[in-house]
């Protein structure tokens, strides 16, 4: 069964250090999200793909956080600088193209990327 | 503001009981609800969506109802087992297949 992607599952970094995540979504899901997960708390939306358009990063610290999507597959979230606050599971998703036959409001998550900011 | 609220506590019942997680929300009128399971360190595993004119859905021993005049879902297990034990999240669907979830219920099912 296809899965999504996401390395690296840790990481720890110090304060003002720049941090990177990537996410592969299941082949042909048109639409990605970024989310951030904070212990006992549930995710919460960062950012939004469709293809490689971002159709909503109204919740993205935009100050130090950015995401990308080039080529409307793979994407990378970046933090720079990172800081103690953004402690917190990562997690991506993607979701199948409406009409493509498969319900597209269903999310599909990876197993997450656990940062540690010192 | 939109609020979703789940038990904070952990529900903690016996095998082969009938478990039931609540989720309320205010301020917000969802086309649809999903709920998640979410193991520790691993990402939410979808298990059941459920429509704003839909009552209720099953699959398999889970139950899922939606009441939007209460605005209220409701999560049940039936026959539950020590491997159900996890935290399940609701949430909430809006537009652009964008979900609002709420904090999670903790779930531990007893030998």
């Amino acid at each position: 069964e296809a899965e999504v992607a996401q390395s690296p599952r840790y990481k720890i970094t110090e304060k003002s250090q720049a941090v990177a995540f990537w996410c592969d979504p299941i082949s042909g899901h048109a639409t990605l999200y970024w989310y951030r997960q904070i212990l006992g708390q549930g995710p919460e939306l960062l950012v939004q793909f469709q293809d490689e358009s971002v159709v909503d990063d109204s919740q993205l610290p935009k100050d130090r956080f950015s995401a990308e999507r080039l080529k409307g597959v793979d994407s990378t979230l970046k933090i720079q600088p990172a800081e103690l606050g953004d402690s917190a599971m990562y997690l991506c998703a993607s979701s199948p193209r409406a009409g493509g036959g498969a319900p597209a409001d269903t999310q599909y998550f990876g197993p997450g990327t656990r940062l540690t900011v010192l | 503001s939109q609020k979703i609220e789940q038990n904070s506590e952990a529900l903690n019942i016996q095998e082969g009981k009938t478990a039931t997680l609540t989720c309320n929300y205010t301020n917000y009128s969802p086309a649809y609800l999903q709920w998640y399971r979410q193991d520790p360190g691993r990402g939410p595993v979808f298990l059941l969506l459920i429509r704003e004119n839909e009552k209720e859905k099953r699959k398999e021993r889970l139950k899922v109802t939606f009441d939007t005049t209460l605005k209220q879902s409701l999560f049940h297990i039936t026959a539950s087992q020590p491997a159900d034990s996890a935290t399940y999240l609701c949430a909430l669907g809006g537009g652009g297949n964008k979900l609002t979830f709420g904090t999670g219920t903790q779930l531990k099912v007893e030998l």
